[in-house]
């Protein structure tokens, strides 16, 4: 049971920037840090953002991350069209012992 | 090359077993924790299961839905991770997924592997 709460869909034009968040709690977002995942359409998801705002390398710097408490949020600036895609954060959760998924946010380019 | 490729998803009635195997490549897998995550049809993602790496003692976790049924195991010999499935349900009808550790260069996750559970 996933217990990250993220909301189902966000979208914008080309150019514009989304923000959506990923909502925990003191188990989870609040002791450790998130990573955020990209899932394109029928391919296996993409690690997008780790340690809260760190990118790995080959990731554009038009995603950034940032953790306050127990939320953290995803920034895409200047969307692109190809940016449509499912996007998931990540923690571990000291009360279940385990890794927890967010509920995913789907991401539309109008 | 760095990689991972899942193999050994298929079908299977319900309470049947299924072993799964994933063949690491291209960066030191002993040195790294391991996971299986999964995503049932038209679904988001669930962490099944991780191993801890080998110099950590290879501590294994799992979710509740799998704890007692589902075990990790890794073979830092072959650079295989596994993933063996007893007692199957419907409900674990879904695309397994070899998790790398989350590095700043990072690993590509694999393809996955299909399991269905039906009779």
């Amino acid at each position: 049971q996933s217990v990250l709460t993220q909301p189902p869909s966000a979208s914008g034009t080309p150019g514009q920037r989304v923000t959506f968040s990923c909502s925990g709690s003191n188990s989870n977002i609040g002791s450790d840090t998130v990573n955020w995942y990209q899932q394109l359409p029928g391919t296996a998801p993409k690690l997008l953002i780790y340690s809260n705002d760190q990118r790995p390398s080959g990731v554009p710097a038009r995603f950034s991350g940032s953790k306050s408490g127990t939320s953290a949020s995803l920034a895409i600036s200047g969307l692109q069209s190809e940016d449509e895609a499912d996007y998931y954060c990540a923690a571990w959760d000291a009360s279940l012992n385990g890794r927890i998924f967010g509920t995913g946010t789907k991401v539309t380019v109008l | 090359e760095v990689q991972l490729l899942e193999s050994g998803g298929g079908l299977v009635q319900p309470g049947g077993s299924l072993r799964l195997s994933c063949a690491a490549s291209g960066f030191t897998f002993s040195s790294y924790a391991m996971s299986w995550v999964r995503q049932a049809p038209g679904k988001g993602l669930e962490w099944v299961s991780t191993i801890s790496a080998s110099v950590s003692g290879g501590k294994t976790y799992y979710a509740a839905s799998v704890k007692g049924r589902f075990s990790i195991s890794r073979d830092t010999s072959t650079n295989n991770l596994y993933l063996q499935m007893n007692s199957l349900r419907v409900e674990d009808t879904a695309i397994y997924y070899c998790a790398p550790p989350d590095l700043p260069a990072p690993i590509p996750w694999g393809q996955g592997t299909l399991v269905t559970v039906s009779s």
